[in-house]
Order: C-alpha cells, then structure tokens, then sequence
C-alpha cells in the first residue's frame, strides 16, 4: 500500500462548480498535511498547510483533515477556469521530506 | 527575494554524460531538498540539507548521483554517466526547520537523457 493515494482523475467540472479533491494516507504518525497546486510544466506551488485535524479556509479554498479516517481533502468554491492545474496532496514524513500523491487533474470549463 | 530559483530550466544530454543542477533557495531557509518527478507522478524525495550538513538520502539516490551545499547557501545536484531512466523534473524546494513541511518550490529542471 503506497503511504498517500491520490485518484489522478482527470476531473472536468464547469465554471463556479465546488471541487472536491481527496487523498488517504495510511500512517497515523502522520501530522502535517499540504495541498499544491502545480501548472503544466511549473514548480509545485504551496496552497494550503495544516496541522492536525480540522478545517483550515483560504480565500475560496478549505482543507480538511480527518485523522480518525486517514481522509483529507481540498474544496474550492466557486471555481474558474485559472483553477485548472494538478493538485497533489502531500504529508510530512518522520525524515522531514514530503510524501505525495500522484496528483489530480482538474480541468475547469468556462 | 523571489522564492527558490533553478539552473538550467532545461537541459538535454546524451546518455553516459555528466549533468550538474543548481539550485538557489529562499535566502533565510536553513533546509533545502531535492525531489525528482516523472510525468504523470508526484514528486519523489531524494535528499535534504540542513545548512551545508546532508542529513537524509532517499534509496532513490544512487551512487550515481551526489548533492552538496557547501556553504549552506546554493546547492548542487550532479547525476554520472546519465542514464535515460534519469530523465525528469528535479526540484528544489527550501524551508524554515521551525517549519518543515511548508516546503517552497522552484520552477524545476527538466533534464532528458537522449
């Protein structure tokens, strides 16, 4: 079992839809979760950084972790079509590297 | 300071050729990594440095490839004799210790091994 799963998708969804993006990770341990989002081509680029459980709210983004089902999660409200990237889910591991997941391709339509 | 910066952006070699990346972090971060990423994958941890000291070197990280940071500022990523499974994205990413999992990223270098 690979330690953070991610579904690649790719997820097509229309202007002003709210996304949902998921990831499971398998080790309790785990304290530190991270959403990026990356551009074709480009450095991923740090969204969101939470600790623990609980929500976090950024602008029109939110991430949410839930350590009793493994369970995070990335919701952009409102999305526009400038939304359309790779979004990869990452956890802190014990050597202080990140651990990611395959990522997930959203595509916005206008 | 701009975030991290990456050199060269692209480079193409032949197979058994030497390659040298460089990478120049955020200015006051203390922690610089290494990752590798592979088309349709997420970045894979290679190695990081704490200052100029390399504290953890992922299995991924044959003996063909070195990484140092010799002052504990920029940092150097050499792959031997390339082979083209070595063809990727590196990136570099820099933190604060006091907060390492808020990793910044560069814009990466895309190497390919012909």
């Amino acid at each position: 079992q690979k330690e953070v799963e991610q579904d690649p998708g790719p997820l097509s969804v229309p202007e002003g839809a709210i996304v949902s993006l998921n990831c499971t990770y398998s080790n309790s341990a785990f304290q530190y979760f991270m959403w990026y989002r990356q551009y074709s081509r480009k450095g991923p680029e740090l969204l969101m950084y939470t600790y623990s459980s609980g929500n976090k709210e950024d602008g029109r983004f939110t991430a949410q972790v839930d350590k009793s089902s493994k369970y995070i999660s990335l919701f952009i409200r409102d999305s526009q079509p400038s939304d359309s990237a790779t979004y990869l889910c990452a956890v802190e591991g014990s050597q202080g590297n990140l651990i990611f997941g395959k990522g997930t391709k959203l595509s916005v339509k206008p | 300071d701009t975030g991290v910066s990456q050199d060269p952006r692209h480079k193409i070699t032949k197979r058994g050729q030497n390659v040298t990346f460089r990478c120049d972090p955020i200015s006051e971060h203390n922690r610089l990594y290494w990752y590798r990423q592979t088309l349709g994958q997420g970045p894979e941890f290679l190695t990081y440095f704490q200052n100029e000291a390399q504290l953890e070197k992922s299995r991924l990280l044959s003996d063909r490839f070195s990484a140092e940071r010799p002052k504990g500022s920029f940092s150097t990523l050499e792959i031997q004799r390339t082979e083209q499974g070595d063809s990727a994205m590196y990136l570099c990413a820099s933190s604060l210790v006091t907060s390492s999992g808020e990793q910044y990223f560069g814009p990466g270098t895309r190497l390919t091994v012909t």
